[in-house]
């Protein structure tokens, strides 16, 4: 079965410092790959997915996250984060053969600090 | 730009009570899904939905429970009889028919059993 670990319950990071959040997956085959923001009291949004093709991929809000199949990783960057970026984000895989449904990791809570 | 939207956003029920929570999918979107997320726990698949029928459900996803979509806008979940553990956010998403499009996610329900 799928599963997908975020090491990181917890990161404060500075505004304008670099974020990195971690993803790791344990799939049979290469997922689909995302990952969704949630803001207190809102929804999911998706900042940016991977299918196939280029490892590095761009999202919204100036997001990246870089697909690596020899780590089964799909780490999430922003390289100057804003005060606005504090939320929880999940890093979620799905696949074709599996209705395309996903699987959430426990999500990272961010904090900025001014 | 569409979205996916729920109602309401908060409700209160009685332990034994029948909730009804409604969404209303992406108009061209043809698979839908709900997923919950109990307060501090990981965002769970419960049910997905294509054609007119259940396409997948999760263990969580017990006689309790049941998907409608009555006319040609609405998808709703119902829990029958309702009991703590149901408190929690429920999500609903939904997705177009291309092979690899994402899951679009409204802002929850939030349910509180009491």
């Amino acid at each position: 079965a799928q599963s997908v670990t975020q090491p990181d319950i917890h990161i404060t990071v500075s505004e304008g410092a670099s974020l990195e959040l971690r993803c790791n997956y344990s799939y049979g085959a290469t997922p689909y790959l995302f990952w969704y923001v949630q803001s207190p009291g809102q929804g999911l949004q998706l900042l940016l997915k991977y299918f196939s093709g280029d490892t590095l991929v761009q999202g919204i809000k100036g997001f990246e996250a870089e697909f690596k199949r020899s780590q089964s990783s799909f780490n999430l960057r922003k390289p100057s984060v804003h005060w606005s970026d504090a939320a929880e984000y999940f890093c979620a895989v799905g696949h074709r053969a599996a209705g395309n449904k996903l699987t959430f990791g426990g999500g990272t809570r961010v904090l900025v600090k001014p | 730009e569409p979205e996916v939207t729920q109602t309401p956003s908060h409700q209160v029920t009685q332990m034994g009570q029948e909730v009804i929570l409604r969404c209303v999918p992406i108009s061209n979107h043809l698979y839908f899904y709900w997923y919950r997320q109990i307060l501090g726990q990981k965002v769970e698949f419960l049910v997905s939905f294509y054609n007119n029928e259940i396409s997948e459900k999760s263990e969580i996803f017990d006689d309790q429970f049941s998907v409608e979509r009555p006319d040609g806008s609405n998808f709703t979940l119902k829990i029958r009889s309702t009991k703590l553990e149901d408190s929690a956010m429920y999500f609903c998403a939904s997705r177009a028919g291309v092979e690899n499009s994402p899951l679009h996610f409204g802002n929850g329900t939030r349910l509180t059993v009491t």
